[in-house]
């Protein structure tokens, strides 16, 4: 069982708030992704990395930026949380080699107001 | 370019009853195919996965999916299905690149009593 962890699970904040999702992974992998999934829809690839000081956008345009700087943390940033944002947001990870199984955090559900 | 088709949106099926959750994917190559459970609020966990071999395969919470590459199926089975499986399913597949997983757009699994 992997263990990958995300705070806050429930956010509210204003508009034009700057917020950070965090997201913590305990098990050396290296692939990190972040899901934008609406209630109840499919899950949108937002970012992803493949190391330290590696990070990609993903095939859902997002005015998110993350950061890795350590192989256990994937912060997501947002500089001006706009009511656009409201979502769901899952953080997962898969393992080294050829490994393509994915294993998610429990999300955090943003709500702008 | 790789996809998953899920053709259900949702389905319902009385507790005690059998359940078929149908997924499609379209990809060139051996596919290595994913099942993933979410219940609401919740992060996704993995069910089982498929890389080779043996095309029936077992998964956790007595779930099984049968690879058919004739059919280019991967559907998800569970011989008698309980209160607590009522979830959101995902059918997913290896992408071409960059180990990304392309998603299904998932199917609503509704237990009646």
């Amino acid at each position: 069982e992997a263990d990958i962890y995300q705070t806050p699970r429930y956010l509210v904040i204003g508009t034009g708030k700057k917020i950070t999702l965090e997201c913590s992974q305990t098990m050396g992998h290296d692939k990190m992704y972040w899901y934008q999934q609406d209630p109840g829809m499919e899950l949108h690839l937002i970012h992803y990395s493949y190391g330290v000081n590696s990070t990609e956008k993903g095939d859902l345009s997002s005015e998110s930026t993350v950061s890795r700087i350590r192989t256990e943390h994937f912060p997501l940033t947002l500089e001006s949380a706009r009511p656009s944002h409201t979502s769901q947001y899952l953080c997962a990870s898969s393992g080294t080699g050829l490994s393509y199984e994915q294993y998610f955090g429990p999300g955090t559900r943003l709500t702008v107001t | 370019a790789q996809s998953v088709t899920q053709p259900d949106i949702h389905i319902t099926v009385s507790e005690g009853a059998s359940l078929e959750l149908r997924c499609n994917y379209s990809y060139g190559a051996t596919p290595y195919l994913f099942w993933y459970v979410q219940s609401p609020g919740q992060g996704l966990q993995l069910l089982l996965k498929y890389f080779s071999g043996d095309t029936l395969v077992q998964g956790i919470k007595g779930f099984e999916a049968e690879f058919k590459r004739s059919q280019s199926s991967f559907n998800l089975r569970k011989p008698s299905v309980h209160w607590s499986d009522a979830a959101e399913y995902f059918c997913a597949v290896r992408g071409d690149s960059n180990y990304q997983l392309i998603w299904g757009a998932g199917t609503k699994l509704i237990i009646k009593p």
